[in-house]
């Protein structure tokens, strides 16, 4: 089972540079998430969408941009990438509803921005 | 807002004991829900545990359980029989009952010690 595949891993970037961060789904779940850790932290949430071609922001999301074409995929682009941006980036996805199903996290992607 | 906070950073308890993580929460919602998540070095989220908050009976699963208090807002993750297996991160999360947006504690550092 694939669950939610995230890509790439690793990565590093020169401030100033973009890139995309790839998220796909194969449960067919209608929510879908990013979520970036740093230390001491925990996880906080940058963006989230309820469905495809609905995106909204969450706690932290400056610097970042979104998208949801599909019900699988949910790419986050980072248009100008800064130092403080260098973090551990996890993807998650879930039925919506608040019926209280777990989310289903990805193995999360490491970016340091230099 | 909702806020949870876990106010040990770090633990160690001595393989085959118990040992108790704390959490605390804030929230105006009377529905929602609350995880446990297991993070060892491979940075993997993993449910442990979780409770309804519409539920009085405490969650169990296998060697974890949890003390839920609604009138504290407290939710405690006991560990019994500790595993060299259980050094990890664990994260304390809220949910709110309409919708998926998942709120994290800062974390608590276990290490069992053999």
């Amino acid at each position: 089972n694939a669950g939610v595949t995230q890509t790439p891993k690793f990565q590093v970037l020169k401030t100033g540079q973009s890139m995309t961060l790839q998220c796909a789904q194969d449960m067919n779940h209608e929510y879908m998430s990013w979520y970036r850790q740093d230390p001491g932290m925990g996880l906080r949430l940058i963006h989230y969408s309820v469905g495809a071609g609905i995106t909204d922001q969450g706690e932290v999301p400056n610097g970042y941009n979104v998208s949801r074409s599909t019900t699988e995929d949910f790419p986050l682009r980072l248009l100008s990438a800064a130092p403080s941006q260098t973090s551990v980036y996890f993807c998650a996805s879930s039925v919506t509803g608040g019926r209280g199903n777990t989310i289903y996290f990805g193995e999360g992607s490491w970016l340091t921005v230099v | 807002a909702q806020t949870v906070t876990q106010s040990q950073p770090e633990m160690s308890v001595q393989e085959a004991e118990t040992v108790t993580l704390s959490c605390t929460y804030d929230t105006s919602e009377s529905n929602y829900y609350l995880f446990w998540y297991k993070q060892p070095p491979s940075r993997q989220m993993i449910l442990v545990i979780r409770q309804e908050a519409y539920k009085q009976q405490n969650a169990t699963e296998n060697r974890f359980s949890v003390n839920f208090q609604k009138a504290a807002k407290s939710f405690s993750l006991k560990i019994s029989d500790s595993q060299l297996g259980d050094t990890a991160m664990y994260f304390c999360a809220f949910m709110k009952n309409t919708g998926n947006q998942f709120y994290f504690g800062t974390g608590t550092s276990l290490t069992v010690i053999p």
